[in-house]
């Protein structure tokens, strides 16, 4: 049972590549959601799903794309990159409201 | 909308020592949950405690306390016997039961031997 699974753990951008960030669980949680931590700032919403095909706009979605396809995969991606993008980035998934599994989260920066 | 404040950005305590880190939130929904999460500096963000607006008792796992008040909205985590390894960053949030959590800015706990 390998929990929230997220890759890469570290990726550099130059400003305006694309790039996708992965994240798989193996729980069958409905509910997987993607954050940003930036210093100071604790943990952002980005974007969320309540289940396969359905996805919603958080606190900060400009800048990201979501899909959801299946209960198992809840990829991020950025279409092109920019410097307020650098970040560390958490996927977390959950069945009901009593709290999150974690990524062990994603290390973007952007030049 | 909700909000989350933890107003202390560090805190320090001596080893085998007793710790509450600050916060307090604002939501206008009855029903809500409050949490709080350990993210040591290898940036995992690990789990510690929940708390429902409706739980009489406060709760308690372990080393760990949250001090509940609701009429004052606030949902102090009380750490005993502190150890080396508490050293991390301490994330408190809440959800109103929507799944979409709001977190706290942090507060980073250096635990002193």
């Amino acid at each position: 049972n390998a929990g929230v699974t997220q890759t890469p753990k570290f990726q550099v951008l130059k400003t305006g590549q694309s790039m996708t960030l992965q994240c798989a669980q193996d729980m069958n949680h409905e509910y997987m959601s993607w954050y940003r931590q930036d210093p100071g700032m604790g943990l952002r919403l980005i974007h969320y799903s309540v289940g396969a095909g359905i996805t919603d706009q958080g606190e900060v979605p400009n800048g990201y794309n979501v899909s959801r396809s299946t209960t198992e995969d809840f990829p991020l991606r950025l279409l092109s990159a920019a410097p307020s993008q650098t970040s560390v980035y958490f996927c977390a998934s959950s069945q009901d409201s009593n709290g999150y599994t974690f990524g062990s989260g994603t290390r973007l920066t952007v030049v | 909308a909700q909000k989350i404040t933890q107003t202390q950005p560090g805190m320090f305590v001596q080893e085998k020592e007793a710790v509450t880190l600050d916060c307090t939130y604002d939501t206008s929904d009855p029903s809500y949950g409050l949490f709080w999460y350990k993210q040591p500096s290898s940036g995992e963000m690990i789990f510690l405690i929940y708390q429902g607006s409706y739980d009489q008792q406060n709760a308690t796992e372990g080393r760990y306390s949250l001090n509940f008040q609701k009429a004052r909205k606030s949902a102090n985590l009380v750490i005993s016997a502190s150890q080396l390894g508490d050293s991390a960053m301490y994330f408190c949030a809440m959800n109103n039961y929507g799944q979409n959590f709001v977190f706290g800015p942090g507060t980073r706990l250096s635990v002193l031997p």
